[in-house]
């Protein structure tokens, strides 16, 4: 149980073009989902924390305008890159609490700006 | 805010050995502790966790330990096999669910 899945699990874009990422829970609802970034051999960053129903929280340095985030359902979130560029490439994960204080991890997303 | 030390970067040890890994936290408001594995180009994979009113967790050849007054807490894999070979990370979570997370240490098991 409490199995989160994001899509797509790569994807190649041209620069200026938005790309949407996708992050459900599968077998629950989670009212809080988290979006991270990571850059090879370092830890996750955080971005932005989704609350259903509200404007998401966005960690210090990260632009609003350029990760747009939508969570429409207890079930769905999703991030939108917006007019990406060759510097946005990089390993974008979801995460979402299982109803206990645990987070389950969807399977990432590899953004490639080209 | 908070902030979570963990040490060392990488480590290595010989297959059927023990590994530990140790993390420091700076919020003494933290009350849950995870560790997660995570393999390259995967998913964090959650293998433990520890909440703040118990002082050592064991699963099998995983156990965590926690010390609230110094603010540190350990995970330890005994036995280690090939398939243990991976980045570990710790974090801390407090009220507001949020992780923050440890820099990561590179288990490497030589065969």
């Amino acid at each position: 149980g409490a199995v989160v899945s994001q899509h797509p699990s790569r994807v190649i874009c041209k620069s200026g073009t938005s790309v949407k990422i996708e992050c459900r829970s599968l077998d629950f609802q989670a009212t809080t989902m988290f979006w991270y970034r990571q850059f090879p051999k370092q830890s996750l960053m955080l971005m932005a924390t989704s609350n259903e129903g509200s404007k998401a929280t966005y960690e210090q340095g990260v632009e609003k305008d350029k990760f747009l985030i939508n969570h429409a359902s207890l079930t769905l979130s999703t991030l939108t890159v917006t007019s990406a560029h060759p510097e946005d490439s990089s390993f974008y994960i979801c995460s979402a609490r299982d109803g206990t204080a645990a987070h389950r991890f969807g399977s990432g997303t590899r953004l490639t700006v080209v | 805010g908070e902030n979570v030390e963990q040490h060392p970067s990488t480590l290595s040890v010989q297959e059927g050995d023990s590994a530990v890994i140790k993390c420091t936290y700076s919020d003494s408001a933290s009350n849950y502790f995870p560790w997660y594995k995570q393999e390259l180009g995967k998913r964090p994979q959650l293998i433990i966790d520890i909440r703040s009113n118990v002082g050592e967790k064991k699963d099998q050849r995983i156990a965590v330990t926690l010390n609230k007054t110094a603010k540190h807490f350990s995970l330890h894999i005994t036995e280690t096999q090939p398939e243990d070979s991976a980045v570990y990370f710790c974090a801390a979570s407090g009220g507001n669910y949020q992780l923050i997370w440890g820099a990561g240490t590179k288990l490497i098991i030589k065969p």
